[in-house]
């Protein structure tokens, strides 16, 4: 059965900290892993991820994925109070061009002044 | 990048009744797809939504319970049926940008906060 796991599921760290958040999936036929951001009802999206070893940056955030050993962190340096959210990995599954998203747990970041 | 409107944004209803949800993106989408966020709960699919032919269900949803329409490529909408406190949820529509429109992925409507009394 495809899935996505991710770790932990919660995390509380102060301003300045630096976070690392695991992702790790088994899905037939990958074609790339997504990051989101949700802080009130909408995800909003933050990277897509379809090659090993590439990492995408924007601004404090990073990731990179593993294909090898199936799984992608996302970093967060420097936090902020407006970094706590909720984080979400996505693996698009089913067959190729179908757009449906299995999600992971989430990851609920709360970062204390 | 394709934008999509959500409505409502948020109601509280009574159990027994039903709630439609409407989704309008800016551009032409060939599929559309709705997902239930139950509270501390990740999202899940529900269906997606083809222009012109029967949504497709995942396990577990049934068209009676959630009936959607599509009637063109830029909207489509979610029916919430009789409904229970279970179906206490946020409701979101999402489409698949290619690309070239800006933010390559899925976009994401604005959420329906649904909360049945």
């Amino acid at each position: 059965e495809d899935k996505v796991v991710q770790s932990p599921l919660s995390l509380v760290v102060h301003e300045g900290d630096t976070v690392t958040l695991n992702c790790s999936y088994e899905v037939t036929n990958f074609r790339s892993l997504l990051w989101y951001k949700q802080e009130k009802k909408a995800p909003t999206f933050l990277f897509m991820l379809t090659s090993s070893g590439i990492e995408k940056k924007s601004g404090r955030l990073s990731s990179i994925l593993d294909k090898k050993e199936l799984f992608s962190i996302l970093n967060i340096t420097a936090t902020q109070t407006g970094d706590s959210a909720i984080y979400l990995c996505a693996v698009p599954w089913g067959s190729s061009n179908t757009g449906k998203l299995i999600f992971g747990q989430g990851t609920t970041l709360q970062v204390k002044p | 990048s394709a934008v999509i409107s959500q409505k409502p944004s948020r109601d509280i209803c009574q159990r027994g009744t039903s709630l439609t949800i409407q989704c309008q993106v800016d551009s032409q989408v060939t599929m559309m797809f709705w997902y239930r966020q139950q509270p501390g709960q990740s999202l899940t699919l529900i269906a997606t939504a083809n222009q012109g032919s029967e949504a497709t269900y995942e396990s577990g949803f049934v068209i009676d319970k959630f009936p959607i329409s599509r009637p063109n490529l830029t909207f489509s909408t979610l029916t919430v049926s009789n409904m229970s406190p279970e179906d206490s949820s946020i409701y979101l529509c999402s489409v698949e940008v290619a690309p070239g429109q800006g933010n390559y992925g899925y976009t994401f409507g604005s959420g329906t906060r649904l909360t049945v009394v």
